[in-house]
């Protein structure tokens, strides 16, 4: 079975230019989590999607981030303008839907913003 | 809001070795918990997960943890630690209220002498 796919898996970009990370969630999964690990911050739930649509997006940092999720395949995580702290590795993840169901993840994206 | 503290940042024990691993969560209610392994480079995979029912569960690669109410801790165990379980743990502990967010803990990294 195919897992959450995320791409690309390393990103190197100067800072003020736009990222966009991209993630596929489990075919059958109703929920979506995009989340940013680094070492001071450690794992941060940044916003998450039932049913495509945005439940809790209270870990946004600011508006130079953006996420959608146009259909039940597909979802992106933006950045603009980037800048060098949001240098960090960011994760997709997808669930049935349910609380009591686990979160299943990509392998991340590595971002690194000069 | 729930929270989790693993108090060990980081652990090295001998091949062949035991293995317990620390995880202290508070919540007004019985949580969710579960238990993620993260190899360098990759995202984060389910050891196991407790829901409800017995409070000693089973996970892959021989990994099993207890929850202990009246302690308010999900330990994560071992009998025979092997090399390649070098990795980074986190324990996330999830709400019943209908949301599905988790809230991780800051992590222990697991190192292997042989």
């Amino acid at each position: 079975d195919a897992g959450v796919i995320q791409s690309p898996r390393h990103e190197v970009t100067e800072m003020g230019q736009e990222v966009t990370l991209r993630c596929k969630p489990i075919s059958g999964h109703n929920s979506l989590f995009w989340y940013r690990q680094t070492m001071m911050r450690g794992l941060e739930l940044l916003i998450y999607f039932n049913n495509n649509v945005p439940i809790d997006d209270s870990g946004m940092p600011e508006d130079r981030f953006s996420a959608k999720m146009p259909n039940a395949s597909f979802s992106t995580l933006k950045i603009q303008p980037s800048e060098p702290r949001d240098s960090a590795v960011y994760f997709c993840a997808s669930s049935p839907g349910l609380s009591n169901q686990p979160q299943h993840f990509g392998d991340g994206t590595r971002l690194s913003i000069l | 809001a729930q929270s989790v503290t693993q108090p060990d940042i980081h652990i090295t024990v001998s091949e062949g070795a035991s293995l317990e691993l620390r995880c202290n969560y508070s919540y007004g209610a019985t949580p969710y918990l579960f238990w993620y392994v993260q190899s360098p480079g990759q995202g984060l995979q389910l050891l196991l997960k407790y829901f409800s029912g017995d409070t000693l569960v089973q996970g892959i690669k021989g990994f099993e943890a207890e929850f202990k109410r009246s302690q308010s801790s999900f330990n994560l165990r071992k009998p025979s630690v092997h090399w390649s379980d070098a990795a980074e743990y986190f324990c996330a502990v999830g709400a019943f209220d209908g949301n599905e967010k988790l809230t991780f803990g800051t992590g222990t990294r697991l190192t292997i002498i042989p």
